[in-house]
């Protein structure tokens, strides 16, 4: 059975500092990892994907197999991240697994 | 319309009732899912629905009934519920791919209380 992990349910950090959500996985196979996002009053809705090794509002996520991890970060908040953040496992068979959630407020 | 939908956004039920959850989406996808949002928990999955066909029944008690009449609609029966079961139900839909899910495009989800 697949598991995901956000051992933070709150972070709060000031406009312009750093950001850095945790995500741990447990998963005997090969995985592909996810990051979604909900605004407030908004749907939830991808961020990024491992795979796709890209950049989406200056969020990166590299996965660590080795450490089982797919930490989320940003180098210079924006009030605008201010939103929960999801951390999903898909274990390829339609099984998208999703962490508890982490709550970020961005303070100005 | 564009996206996920779903009907109806707040549901206020007894424990007796009978009501039914609607989701469409109009994506072209083939592959719809049900989840359950609760407070401080993780968004539990329900039922997915893989070319009209149901793929995963993730151990869902036998009151709540799921529907895919095609691969655009997507329902969720719901018959003598219990208090815990007020949450919010969010229907999903993707795009079949061999290396599974893929991308999950949410609709605005359905709150529902049961008194």
């Amino acid at each position: 059975a697949q598991r995901v992990t956000q051992p933070e349910k709150l972070l709060s950090v000031f406009k312009g500092a750093p950001v850095e959500l945790k995500c741990n996985y447990s998963y005997s196979g090969s995985p592909e990892l996810f990051w979604y996002v909900q605004y407030s009053r908004q749907r939830l809705q991808l961020l990024l994907r491992h795979i796709s090794r890209e950049s989406i509002k200056g969020f990166t996520a590299d996965l660590n197999k080795g450490e089982t991890s797919f930490h989320l970060k940003k180098p210079f908040a924006q009030e605008e991240d201010s939103a929960m953040y999801y951390c999903a496992l898909d274990s390829n068979d339609y099984k998208l697994s999703f962490g508890a959630g982490t709550t970020v407020t961005v303070r100005a | 319309e564009t996206g996920v939908t779903q009907t109806p956004r707040h549901l206020v039920m007894g424990m007796t009732n009978k009501k039914s959850l609607k989701c469409e989406q109009h994506l072209g996808h083939n592959a719809m899912y049900w989840y359950k949002q609760s407070a401080k928990k993780p968004l539990e999955l329900m039922f997915v629905y893989n070319f009209k066909e149901q793929t995963e029944n993730n151990s869902v008690p036998s009151r709540f009934s799921p529907e895919c009449p095609n691969s655009s609609h997507l329902f969720l029966h719901l018959h003598t519920l219990q208090p815990e079961d007020s949450a919010l139900y969010l229907c999903a839909s993707s795009q079949d791919s061999a290396s599974g899910a893929g991308e999950l495009f949410f609709g605005e989800g359905s709150r529902l209380t049961v008194l």
